[in-house]
Formats: structure tokens, C-alpha cells, sequence
């Protein structure tokens, strides 16, 4: 059974930067994309980047280039997002999502999210 | 990037049936077949219900079903269940590689 599950949020400061973890267990973690998603209070689900199985792909939205870094080490089984310059409007639950195939066109499995929350 | 437009809300009563739109530009459901659908209840983990337009996961009833036409594609409910009530969400790939999630839905159950 395909399980994931997100550590590492918390509260941090605007300008400070914090690392989520997504352990995931359950499937050949290293023959799959993964990706985060993210949802702020009361709005809708957004997509925040994508890694490929091997970690040599990744691909971010425009929200967060520059300032966020996913990465992944298939010998864990655990998916990264180093967030860097943090700033109020990053507030969100954060998702980790396994993609179907070593790229990948949907999110087929979902971890339970992590609360992000950025305030002085 | 922008968010692909869904209407805030629809409504039905049980047994009804009722469709959702997802509509996009030509660098997203324009551009490919990869539109999936996503059914999320507050406090729990999304669900993929729809993916490649118009394919189910074996775990969704087949109450489910989606189409797309040109820039918009479409998610309709049929049988109205209390417990369908949830938001949904619609995404795309895009011609960039990334993915672009619509606003969100919010079904009523009356």
C-alpha cells in the first residue's frame, strides 16, 4: 500500500527557509516522479514542481523558481523541498505526490500535507 | 501560469447529475491529452478520480466520467451521492513541462 508522509513544517520567519521531507513506503519509490503541492488557507490547490525518477529532471511553477529546491534520494525513499527566502504568502498545507510512471501526467497517490507557516 | 477557470461552486440533489468545467489555453488542455480530475474532502488527502481526460482509476465508480472539447474539458457527476459533496479540482500538463491546477469547485450536495 502506497504511503507517504510530510515532516518539517513549522513556523519560520519571513526570509528564512525551512526543508520538508516526504518518506514515502509501499512502491518502487526510485521508478517514480514525484511532486509538491501546495494550498493556501482557504484557496485552491497549487503545483510547485516536479521531479523525474531519477532525479535529473526537475521543473518548478513560476511561484516558487529560484526560491524552492526539490530533491530526492531513492536510497531513503524520500522526497525533499528545501525552501529558501520564504516569504507570508507561502503559508500553506504542503503535499507531497507520487506521479504514475518515471515522469509521469497525474498524481496518483497523496501524502497526508504539512503546515507551513510563514510569520514574524 | 495561470490557474485553469472552474466555476466556484455547483449544486445538485442525490441522484441528480452534474458537470464541472476546466477550461484552459492552447499551451495546456489545448496542447494534450494529460487533463485529470481530483476530488478533495477538507482535512484529507486528494483523490485522483479522472486522468488523461476521460480515464477512471479502478477505485472510482463509474458515476465519474470526463471528456474534453477544444480548451475546455469537463467532469460530470451522475447519481449524485451526499458524500460526493467535496471540491474538485481539474489539472493540466502544460507545453513547459510544468502543471497547472484549475481554481476549484466546490459540489453541493442539497
Amino acid at each position: 500500500q502506497v504511503h507517504m508522509v510530510e515532516s518539517g513544517g513549522g513556523v519560520v520567519q519571513p526570509g528564512g527557509s525551512l526543508r520538508l521531507s516526504c518518506a514515502a513506503s509501499g512502491f518502487t519509490f526510485g521508478t517514480f516522479a514525484m511532486h509538491w503541492v501546495r494550498q493556501p488557507p482557504g484557496k485552491g490547490l497549487q503545483w510547485l514542481t516536479v521531479i523525474s525518477y531519477d532525479g535529473n529532471n526537475r521543473y518548478y511553477s513560476d511561484s516558487v523558481h529560484g526560491r524552492f529546491t526539490v530533491s530526492r534520494d531513492n536510497s531513503l525513499s524520500t522526497l525533499y523541498l528545501q525552501m529558501d527566502s520564504l516569504r507570508p504568502e507561502d503559508t500553506a498545507i504542503y503535499y507531497c505526490a507520487k506521479g504514475n510512471a518515471g515522469w509521469g501526467t497525474f498524481f496518483d497517490s497523496w501524502g497526508q500535507g504539512i503546515l507551513v507557516t510563514v510569520s514574524s | 501560469q495561470s490557474a485553469l477557470t472552474q466555476p466556484a461552486s455547483v449544486a445538485g440533489s442525490p441522484g441528480q447529475s452534474l458537470t464541472i468545467s476546466c477550461t484552459g489555453t492552447s499551451s495546456d488542455i489545448g496542447d494534450n491529452d494529460y487533463v485529470s480530475w481530483y476530488q478533495h474532502h477538507p482535512g484529507r488527502a486528494p483523490k485522483v478520480i479522472i486522468y488523461d481526460v476521460s480515464r477512471r482509476p479502478s477505485n472510482v465508480p463509474n458515476r465519474f466520467s470526463g471528456s474534453k472539447s477544444g480548451l475546455t474539458a469537463s467532469l460530470t457527476i451522475s447519481g449524485l451521492q451526499p458524500d460526493d459533496e467535496a471540491d474538485y479540482y481539474c489539472t493540466s500538463y502544460t507545453n513547459s513541462k510544468t502543471y497547472v491546477f484549475g481554481s476549484g469547485t466546490t459540489v453541493i450536495v442539497l
